[in-house]
């Protein structure tokens, strides 16, 4: 089935600098790939996804890449704010069914 | 927008009482889940439901059951509770068609057994 390995499992930036996560999957059906920002004491909300035939897509300062070939997608994070800071998760999807990356704590210092 | 609404933030239980963790949400969703969240290990999913009356076995359904008997509403069950059952209870919900691919969270539950 489906795996998803996610890394780095904790990353520290200085305010203003940029974040990368990176998530690898293993099953080339995956055809969707959205990424969860979770804040401390609260559910895990959407905040972008990119489907299979798109190769990037950027909303405001934070964009998703992916690469099909190598199977591997990124969230990037530009001129990160403290309000950056939370645990990320990545999924991959194959038929509406979700495989979850074990998310990373992003911290932001001031 | 959505709201999925866990009614029980913090729970504390003793090992082998039986524990209910409810969800209602508002969006008249078909599908409905149950995660467990802990450190390291990411979301890991118990039981989900495509439709009311329907149910099935996510990765570690081992110790839990669900009951879905309205559309809105997706209980979690632990018959007898465990130690190991001390986490973090994510449900979450989601529709079908063009948003069909968004799952919503609640705030989550704590639960802890002692």
């Amino acid at each position: 089935g489906e795996n998803v390995e996610q890394h780095p499992s904790t990353l520290s930036v200085q305010e203003g600098d940029s974040a990368v996560i990176k998530c690898t999957y293993s099953d080339s059906a995956s055809n969707y790939f959205p990424w969860y920002k979770q804040e401390l004491g609260k559910g895990p909300q959407l905040i972008i996804d990119i489907r299979s035939n798109v190769g990037e897509k950027k909303d405001q300062r934070i964009a998703v890449t992916l690469n099909k070939t190598a199977k591997h997608f990124s969230l990037h994070i530009t001129e990160t704010q403290p309000e950056d800071s939370a645990v990320y998760f990545c999924a991959a999807s194959i038929n509406y069914q979700l495989i979850w990356g074990a998310g990373t704590k992003l911290i932001i210092k001031p | 927008d959505v709201k999925v609404t866990q009614s029980s933030r913090y729970l504390v239980k003793r090992t082998g009482e039986k524990v209910f963790l409810e969800c209602v949400q508002d969006m008249d969703h078909e599908n409905m889940f149950w995660y467990r969240q802990d450190p390291g290990l990411g979301l890991r999913l118990i039981y989900f439901s495509y439709d009311v009356k329907m149910k099935e076995k996510g990765d570690i359904p081992e110790g839990y059951s669900v009951s879905r008997e309205k559309k809105e509403r997706f209980s979690l069950i632990l018959e007898s509770a465990s130690t190991n059952q001390t986490s973090m209870y994510l449900c979450a919900s989601r529709g079908t068609g063009s948003s069909g691919n968004t799952i919503y969270f609640g705030e989550g539950s704590w639960l802890t057994v002692v």
